[in-house]
């Protein structure tokens, strides 16, 4: 079975800063996918990112960006340019890339805070 | 589209009790996810439907609890005598297929007295 493993429980950055969160993960496949969700406190995950295994590009979306690294099992998530609204739960996941096993594995989260 | 709508928002429940929760996916989504989650934990696998069918089951899954997704649109999750142990957010998520992230409810949150 799949595991994630989120180290950091809470972070901490400044307004405009750059702040990296932490997620590893176990898998015996050679095929998946990772991505990050965001859970303000409003409790609705949205997805930031996601990765496929096969591309060795790192994923991108804006001042959120990914370093990947397969044979480490790791799976960061870089935020540049922080703002108020990137605090949150921070939850990495992953999820199988063949048969029904569709579901997401996610790990226990990284509370995010923000500060002027 | 308006998401994926999930309701109630709320509910507190007597221990025994039996409760129901629905899902409405985004229309065009095949595939339905329910997912349980505790104050400071990630959201836990709970069952998987592809259109009507039921795919997955999770060993959280006891058998007090019973999903359904009849016709392949929105989904109800039953939990019979309830316990205090089933207080928790209970999310619902829709996605097209494997290769794409779901798209997340806001979730039912649980509350047995």
């Amino acid at each position: 079975a799949q595991t994630v493993t989120q180290s950091q429980p809470e972070m901490s950055v400044q307004e405009a800063e750059t702040v990296t969160l932490s997620c590893t993960y176990d898998t015996s496949e050679s095929d998946y996918y990772l991505f990050w969700y965001k859970q303000p406190p409003s409790r609705q995950m949205i997805l930031v990112i996601r990765q496929e295994a096969y591309k060795q590009q790192n994923a991108t979306e804006n001042r959120f960006s990914v370093n990947f690294q397969k044979a480490a099992k790791s799976f960061s998530l870089k935020i540049s340019d922080s703002q108020l609204g990137d605090a949150a739960m921070y939850f990495c996941a992953y999820r199988s890339y063949t048969g029904t096993a569709s579901k997401l594995t996610f790990g226990t989260g990284t509370r995010l805070q923000v500060t002027l | 589209d308006t998401g994926v709508s999930q309701n109630p928002r709320h509910k507190i429940t007597k221990r025994g009790q039996n409760v129901t929760f629905r899902c409405d996916p985004i229309s065009e989504h095949n595939r339905l996810y329910w997912y349980r989650q505790t104050l400071g934990q990630g959201p836990e696998f709970l069952t998987y439907f592809q259109n009507e069918a039921q795919l997955e089951k999770s060993r959280l899954l006891s058998d007090r609890f019973s999903a359904e997704r009849p016709k392949g649109s929105f989904s109800t999750l039953e939990i019979q005598r309830t316990e205090q142990g089933d207080s928790a957010m209970y999310l619902c998520a829709s996605s097209t297929g494997t290769a794409y992230g779901y798209t997340f409810g806001s979730g039912t949150r649980l509350t047995v007295v």
